[in-house]
């Protein structure tokens, strides 16, 4: 019930594309759903990040899209660009009591070639 | 650059030892959170500490403890080392108490236990 499943596990995309990563969970508590963008040799980075209570949220070429009765959630990147090729986690957290139920996914390789 | 800083950046140590991760957060920051990132746990929250008091405490195993000083920066002690720690840990900080604050990450501190 604490697992935050996420797929692809690598993703190839020609520049210009549009990348998609989906994840899912299982315990209803989770109410806080970050994605963080990661470089090889750099820490993670906050990219976006969504509440239930809405179904989609955009910032600049990133997407979130919420499903809630289907507990699935999911990134896209629009017009993806080689700068953008890093390894991006999902996260599940309940904000309440994130001690216990803070998870991430395993995380998907991005690759966009040029 | 995050603004948060990790000493050391490398650490190479044996089996049954104790080692000190130290963080710094950014300036103005108050929480400090703990992350350990493995090849076969993933990412994982260890626990987060706000001015000082321990604020949230996830996956952190009972070898491992941490702490914050009154200027902030924190430690995060490792004893009883077993092959399995090695890991990147990541400190982040923010300037909130919870999730709901942007967290900024810092560049890690490897460590390999041998």
């Amino acid at each position: 019930q604490q697992q935050v499943k996420q797929s692809p596990q690598s993703l190839i995309v020609q520049k210009g594309g549009i990348s998609i990563i989906n994840c899912a969970y299982e315990n209803t508590a989770f109410d806080y759903f970050p994605w963080y963008q990661q470089f090889p040799g750099k820490g993670p980075a906050l990219l976006i990040a969504i509440r239930p209570d809405v179904s989609e949220k955009k910032e600049g070429r990133f997407t979130i899209s919420f499903n809630k009765s289907a507990k699935q959630f999911s990134l896209h990147i629009m017009d993806s660009q080689p700068g953008d090729s890093a390894t991006y986690f999902c996260a599940a957290i309940d904000r309440d009591n994130y001690g216990q139920n803070f998870v991430f996914g395993p995380g998907t390789r991005l690759s966009v070639l040029p | 650059d995050s603004g948060v800083t990790q000493t050391p950046k490398h650490l190479i140590t044996a089996t049954g030892q104790r080692v000190t991760l130290r963080c710094s957060p950014r300036s103005g920051d108050l929480s400090v959170y703990w992350y350990q990132q493995s090849l076969d746990q993933g990412l994982q929250f260890l626990i987060q500490y706000y001015n000082g008091e321990e604020r949230a405490k996830g996956n952190i195993l009972e070898r491992f403890s941490a702490q914050q000083f009154p200027d902030l920066h924190s430690e995060l002690n490792l004893s009883s080392l077993e092959l399995g720690d090695s890991a990147l840990y990541f400190c982040a900080s923010s300037v909130g108490n919870s999730l709901i604050y942007e967290q900024y990450f810092g560049p890690g501190t490897r460590l390999t236990v041998t």
